[in-house]
């Protein structure tokens, strides 16, 4: 069965860090690119970033302005969202999603991890 | 990249049909038959129910049906079930910009 499980999420104030994690299982890890996708409280949702099956290749929404990263070690089956300079309007579930190939262009995302939960607040 | 235009809401009895319509542009839903389509239920994750316009995954069930004209995306569920009371969201590739998601219609099943 795959299984995707987030974790790393917590409450921190403006301008803090915060390194989310996503632990993959049951599928050949590297055989995929992997997402990032947030929810705001009682909002839709916005892609975030995405990288390539053997990493290297990466995207994320310009409205991010540079601030997060996306990377992956395909030796421990896990994906990471290096969060810098946070800003109140970060604040959501944060989920990670596989991507149906190597790329996550042209791809659909499928699963979805349950979703780790990031507050910015003062 | 604004987000795909979705209805806030839409509702039915069980046994009818609805639709959910997602509009976007001629740089995403238009130019691309990567559209996609997800289920959340309250507290939970977003389930995949159609991608490619049109497929469905494993397991879904043929009651969930897709389709394209233009800039706009169209989700249809026959047969309503109370189990189908949920959040539905609408996705496309947008090329440079990648991945654009609807604001999302919420079903309620009366």
């Amino acid at each position: 069965e795959v299984k995707l499980l987030e974790s790393g999420g917590g409450l921190v104030q403006p301008g803090q860090s915060l390194r989310l994690s996503c632990a993959a299982s049951g599928f050949t890890f590297s055989d995929h690119g992997m997402s990032w996708v947030r929810q705001a409280p009682g909002k839709g949702l916005e892609w975030v970033s995405a990288i390539l099956g053997g990493g290297g290749s990466t995207h994320h929404a310009s409205s991010l302005e540079g601030r997060f990263t996306i990377s992956r070690d395909n030796s421990k089956n896990t994906l990471y969202l290096q969060m810098d300079n946070l800003r109140p309007e970060d604040t959501g579930v944060y989920f990670c999603a596989r991507c149906s190939g190597r790329s996550c262009l042209w791809s659909w995302f499928d699963p979805w991890g349950q979703g780790t939960l990031v507050t910015v607040s003062s | 990249q604004s987000a795909l235009t979705q209805p806030a809401s839409v509702s039915g009895s069980p046994g009818q049909s609805i639709t959910i319509s997602c509009t976007g542009t001629t740089s995403d839903i238009g130019n691309y038959n990567y559209v996609s389509w997800y289920q959340q239920h309250p507290g939970k994750a977003p389930k995949l129910l159609l991608y490619d316009v049109t497929k469905r995954p494993s397991g879904v069930s043929i009651r969930f049906s897709g389709s394209k004209s233009g800039n706009t995306a169209s989700l249809t569920i026959s047969g309503l079930q109370a189990e189908d009371e949920a959040d539905y969201y609408c996705s496309s590739y947008t090329g440079s910009s990648l991945w654009v998601f609807g604001g999302g219609t919420k079903l309620t099943v009366v």
